[in-house]
């Protein structure tokens, strides 16, 4: 089946530090990848995605790399502000058992992320 | 442009109420339609998604059930709540079912059965 691991959290940060959020998962079929940020009391914001391997999605100063050897698309930003503060998800979608896609997304845990000025 | 609206926003409910949560969608037709819950300090999980008007495919048993009566119409609902269904709904969209298809989340509900 599939399924995401994110680093444990919470992460606690100055402002300006560099932030990296790990991501691995394990998919049946070729999976595209997600990251989405949820900001205190919000629904779910797609914050960049990639589809297919050595992809970068990028958005708001963050990137993350699809890394199809290594299963891994970790999130990082090279300068994090307070407005960053929010729970990271890393999600993907792809086939199923059957080896059909019908959209379902499969989510790590989530990583809280707290910048401090 | 796309818009995603839930409501209520917030919900206390007693054990052995019902419950609605509505979700609808404007500017698109034949959207596929989800719905996730987030429990407390957990990630999210599908309940139910929608190809089409009363089309719908449950991912896990439950107390919960969802129907589509419009093509931009999503609602989750229960003939009696358990404790264990307070969370965080939310409801999402996409254009597709396909690998690459972006899903667009909602604000959410909080539901909190007491």
């Amino acid at each position: 089946g599939n399924s995401v691991t994110q680093m444990e959290g919470p992460v606690t940060l100055s402002e300006e530090a560099f932030l990296t959020i790990n991501c691995t998962y394990t998919a049946t079929g070729y999976p595209s990848l997600f990251w989405y940020v949820q900001y205190p009391g919000e629904g779910l914001q797609l914050l960049l995605k990639a589809t297919k391997a050595d992809d970068k999605g990028s958005n708001k100063g963050f990137e993350a790399t699809y890394r199809k050897e290594t299963t891994s698309f970790h999130l990082e930003k090279g300068s994090v502000q307070v407005s960053d503060s929010a729970v990271y998800f890393c999600a993907l979608i792809s086939a199923n058992a059957g080896g059909t896609s019908y959209g379902k997304l499969t989510f790590g845990q989530g990583t809280i992320l707290t910048v401090h000025p | 442009s796309q818009t995603i609206h839930q409501w209520p926003a917030t919900l206390v409910q007693p054990v052995g109420s019902p419950l609605s949560l509505e979700c609808t969608v404007e500017g698109t037709s034949n959207p596929n339609l989800y719905w996730y819950r987030q429990a407390a300090g957990r990630g999210l999980q599908l309940l139910f998604y929608s190809v089409g008007i009363g089309q719908i495919s449950s991912e896990v048993p439950q107390n919960l059930s969802a129907s589509r009566p419009q093509d931009r119409q999503f609602i989750l609902s229960s003939k009696k709540l358990l404790l264990s269904d307070s969370g965080f709904y939310l409801c999402a969209w996409s254009v597709g079912a396909g690998r690459t298809d972006t899903q667009y989340f909602g604000p959410g509900t909080r539901l909190t059965v007491l």
